[in-house]
């Protein structure tokens, strides 16, 4: 298994209050993702990375901001969470081989009351 | 527009039998990948198979095949011989552009599959 952590695995908080979610990955890989998962909608991809300190936006990235500062590491920030913002949170990685696969980390179930 | 659709929002089947899993996609890049993700009640999501837009053949991965026809645009997931842990949430997605180019992948709303003994 691709070794890729999120943390935290479950989070609660309040509307208005600022959040991170970390991802860390030790397989070295130049590409990094955040999705969200909600019912109905699949998996949408918020922003995502394809080097240290380089990031672009997503389909849903409004609310969120990025940063990668170190190649193992890409932060998931909400500055100020909203209900509609509740959501499993997924982390992957890929290489950019030519399978082009992406791997998954365990997602993170975060709760905006 | 819906660059991925899955029009069967939850397929049964028996085990031992085969089901095909459909998706459709839109693009207009003459390059472009396609893949399979499960997503079992754990809640992971694991790499099934790939398929390029330029592979001359279907992509074959053990009990997973991937029936790719081009033209209609279509990239249906066949699984053979069902097994009860093949039980799950697939998902279909599409990387758009060239290779070093896009990384971002689109994915469909998925299919809930459930085998039954």
């Amino acid at each position: 298994d691709a070794g890729i952590t999120q943390s935290p695995r479950h989070k609660v908080t309040e509307t208005g209050t600022p959040v991170t979610l970390r991802c860390h990955q030790t397989e070295n890989h130049r590409y990094m993702y955040w999705y969200r998962q909600d019912p109905g909608h699949g998996l949408r991809l918020i922003h995502y990375s394809y080097g240290v300190k380089d990031t672009d936006k997503g389909e849903v990235s409004d609310g969120y901001s990025v940063s990668r500062s170190k190649t193992e590491d890409f932060l998931l920030t909400l500055e100020s969470a909203t209900s509609s913002q509740t959501s499993v949170y997924f982390c992957a990685i890929s290489e950019s081989g030519p399978n082009d696969e992406q791997f998954f980390g365990p997602g993170t179930r975060l709760t905006v009351l | 527009a819906q660059k991925i659709t899955q029009t069967q929002p939850g397929m049964f089947v028996q085990e031992k039998e085969a089901v095909t899993l459909d998706c459709t996609y839109d693009t207009s890049d003459p390059s472009y990948g396609l893949f399979w993700y499960k997503q079992p009640s754990s809640g992971e999501m694991i790499f099934l198979i790939y398929q390029g837009s330029y592979d001359q053949q279907n992509a074959t991965e053990g009990r997973y095949s991937l029936n790719f026809q081009k033209a209609r645009k279509s990239a249906n997931l066949v699984i053979s011989a069902s097994q009860l842990g093949d039980s799950a949430m697939y998902f279909c997605a599409m990387r758009e552009g060239t290779q070093g180019g896009s990384e971002k992948l689109v994915f469909g709303k998925g299919t809930k599959l459930t085998v039954n003994p």
